[in-house]
């Protein structure tokens, strides 16, 4: 069965250090990758999405991630956080012949100001 | 328009009530979705609406009864709820319903079961 892993489930940073969120999946055909973010009482927005080519994707908001397939990941990267960036970051999966996407369990990030 | 709309945005409901949720796109998408969501936790697939025919629905409860009038709507219908059915309810729509579609999410409902 396909699963979706993200090592931290709470991470604190101050403002201007470097993120990197974890995210390893399992599934071994065709897989499309996507970071979600949740602001505090707002609504779920994609942040990135990986289909095809260039394994580095860049997203909203200065986000990036790279998928490397030989290690099922797709990290999520943003050189300097800010305070703003305080939010649940969702990393999901789905296979492309499937319907289903299959979600990690959330990152909780908060930036100290 | 790129957006997903949803209403009511709380809602509060007795166990024997019977109230709908909302849920409206203009994107042109075939797919929507109910999702589920508790507090820290990811989304939780409830039903799938494909060219507005259910096509999936993950053993869901019958207390929930999901229903797409058009392409553009889709209403979830509730009946006899349960205190733990409380929850932030999730209405999405992607341009199809596999593959390398992205789906986008509407600010959901807060439902409250008293």
């Amino acid at each position: 069965a396909q699963s979706v892993s993200q090592h931290n489930h709470h991470v604190i940073l101050s403002e201007a250090a470097s993120l990197e969120l974890g995210c390893n999946y399992s599934y071994g055909g065709t897989v499309n990758l996507f970071w979600y973010v949740q602001y505090p009482g707002q609504h779920l927005q994609l942040l990135l999405k990986y289909f095809s080519g260039d394994p580095l994707v860049k997203g909203i908001k200065g986000f990036e991630a790279e998928f490397i397939k030989s290690k099922f990941s797709f990290n999520l990267r943003k050189p300097s956080v800010q305070w703003s960036d305080t939010a649940e970051y969702f990393c999901a999966v789905n296979a492309d012949s499937n319907y289903q996407l299959i979600w990690g369990a959330g990152t909780k990030l908060i930036i100290k100001p | 328009d790129t957006e997903v709309t949803q209403t009511p945005k709380h809602l509060v409901m007795g166990m024997t009530n019977k109230k709908s949720l909302k849920c409206e796109q203009h994107m042109g998408h075939r797919a929507m979705y109910w999702y589920k969501q508790k507090a820290k936790k990811p989304p939780e697939l409830m039903f799938v609406y494909s060219y507005e025919k259910l096509s999936i629905n993950e053993s869901v409860p019958s207390r929930f009864s999901p229903e797409c009038p058009n392409s553009s709507l889709l209403n979830l219908h509730l009946h006899a709820l349960q205190p733990e059915d409380s929850a932030l309810y999730l209405c999405a729509s992607s341009p199809r319903d596999r593959g390398n579609t992205e789906a986008f999410f509407g600010q959901g409902t807060r439902l409250t079961v008293v």
